[in-house]
């Protein structure tokens, strides 16, 4: 592995399943974040995690949640999916929680129908 | 609150200079970021402007004033790749809980030859 990254690449899901987005890096960075971005608004957070062991709720944290059991692992759970859902989904990793440039994984591209 | 406004949509052409601004208002302002995003790709990492003046890394540079809430991209000698949307960033938040991006909407610049 190198960087970050995200699975799936894309899926498709009904509304009302649980769904699980994984995120893994491999820069021992101590900071992740979850965002999803909807043409038109942008780059919106939904929850991040300044260490291990610790989240916090961004922007949009309805609907989502996030567990941070290591370093390496954020995944983000739909637990039960609705259509406004439906979005790009961006994973990324900071070296700190301070102002740090935040690398991003490849995407997630999710449809709840 | 945050409110981060930068222009939806610019052209321009090969060999060219072109500026994309950003205005913001935001609490706990703690950097700004500049991001480049091609189409189907995942966001990078342009600069980080922290203290006001002007940042230069190569064909790109980035200028900041905290004071008037003011930021630009400067993209010179312009080339078809950069035909790309230019995300502004404000770090934002306190040293203790960390610092979220609040990411503007973008401006999608066209280069054309």
């Amino acid at each position: 592995i190198a960087g970050i990254t995200q699975a799936p690449t894309s899926q498709i899901l009904a509304a009302g399943r649980r769904m699980t987005l994984r995120c893994t890096q491999d820069m021992r960075h101590n900071a992740m974040y979850w965002y999803r971005q909807d043409l038109g608004l942008g780059l919106r957070l939904i929850h991040y995690s300044n260490t291990a062991g610790t989240t916090g709720k961004g922007e949009v944290p309805d609907g989502y949640s996030v567990s941070r059991a290591n370093t390496d692992d954020f995944p983000l759970t739909l637990a039960s999916a609705v259509p406004s859902q439906t979005s790009v989904y961006f994973c990324a990793s900071s070296r700190s929680g301070r102002a740090d440039e935040q690398f991003f994984g490849p995407g997630t591209r999710l449809t709840v129908l | 609150g945050q409110n981060i406004d930068q222009p939806t949509e610019m052209t321009a052409t090969e060999g060219a200079i072109v500026q994309i601004n950003c205005t913001y208002q935001t609490s706990g302002f703690n950097g700004l970021f500049w991001y480049q995003q091609h189409a189907g790709e995942a966001p990078t990492f342009l600069s980080y402007n922290v203290l006001d003046g002007l940042e230069e890394k190569g064909r790109f540079s980035s200028f900041l004033s905290r004071s008037k809430g003011y930021s630009y991209l400067l993209l010179k000698e312009l080339q078809m790749k950069d035909s790309a949307s230019y995300l502004c960033a404000v770090g934002e938040g306190s040293n203790q809980a960390g610092t979220a991006l609040i990411f503007g909407k973008g401006t999608t610049l066209s280069v054309s030859s």
